[in-house]
């Protein structure tokens, strides 16, 4: 089955600077990537994803980079503020659609 | 509200009691998620559904969990014989047709077991 493999566990960086999180996954046949934000005590909310016919999207201060050969897609989140901190969480969806999730990112933006 | 809803919030059972669990996907979905997740952890995968039929159910998983949908609408989620190691929250996700699009999730329920 899929294992989504995630890093780093924690990041802390300064507000303007970047945050880049990487996932790794091992099902060949995977095709939709998404990125999911989870703020304390609220549920996990999408905030941009990818499917594989597609190498990288962006969106304002977030984008998403997918190397199918190498099995690695990751985050990046350019010009970081204070509410960009929270949890994410990279996932993946195998060939029937099942959705799993890497073991999340603790990212601190201190001012 | 037209999203994930999840009831209850929160529960609290004693140890070897049955809790059951229910989520209400959003109306068009035809994908339904169960997952659990523990602080600090990500959603952990427990089983799916496409309509009323159940996908699969994760190997990790004992057979104290079932998960039906019985009419591809609202899904249940049952506990037998609750451990402590149970104690966790329960999140339910829905998407449209084969998964490949967003899930929305629930607001999940908290089981604590004491």
């Amino acid at each position: 089955g899929e294992n989504v493999e995630q890093h780093p566990s924690t990041l802390s960086v300064q507000e303007g600077d970047s945050a880049v999180i990487k996932c790794t996954y091992s099902d060949s046949a995977s095709n939709y990537f998404p990125w999911y934000k989870q703020e304390l005590g609220k549920r996990p909310q999408l905030i941009i994803d990818i499917r594989s016919n597609v190498g990288e999207k962006k969106d304002k201060r977030i984008a998403v980079t997918l190397n199918k050969t190498a099995k690695h897609f990751s985050l990046h989140i350019t010009e970081t503020q204070p509410e960009d901190s929270a949890v994410y969480f990279c996932a993946s969806t195998d060939s029937w659609g099942k959705l799993q999730f890497g073991a999340g990112t603790q990212v601190v933006v201190t001012p | 509200d037209t999203g994930v809803s999840q009831d209850p919030r929160h529960k609290i059972t004693k140890r070897g009691q049955n809790v059951t669990f229910r989520c209400d996907p959003i109306s068009e979905h035809n994908r339904l998620y169960w997952y659990r997740q523990t602080l600090g952890q990500g959603p952990e995968f427990l089983t799916y559904f496409q309509n009323e039929a159940q996908l699969e159910k994760s190997r990790l998983l004992s057979d104290r969990f079932s998960a039906e949908r019985p009419k591809g609408s609202f899904s249940t989620l049952e506990i037998q014989r609750t451990e402590q190691g149970d104690s966790a929250m329960y999140l339910c996700a829905s998407s449209l047709q084969q998964g490949n699009t967003e899930a929305f999730f629930g607001q999940g329920t908290r089981l604590t077991v004491v």
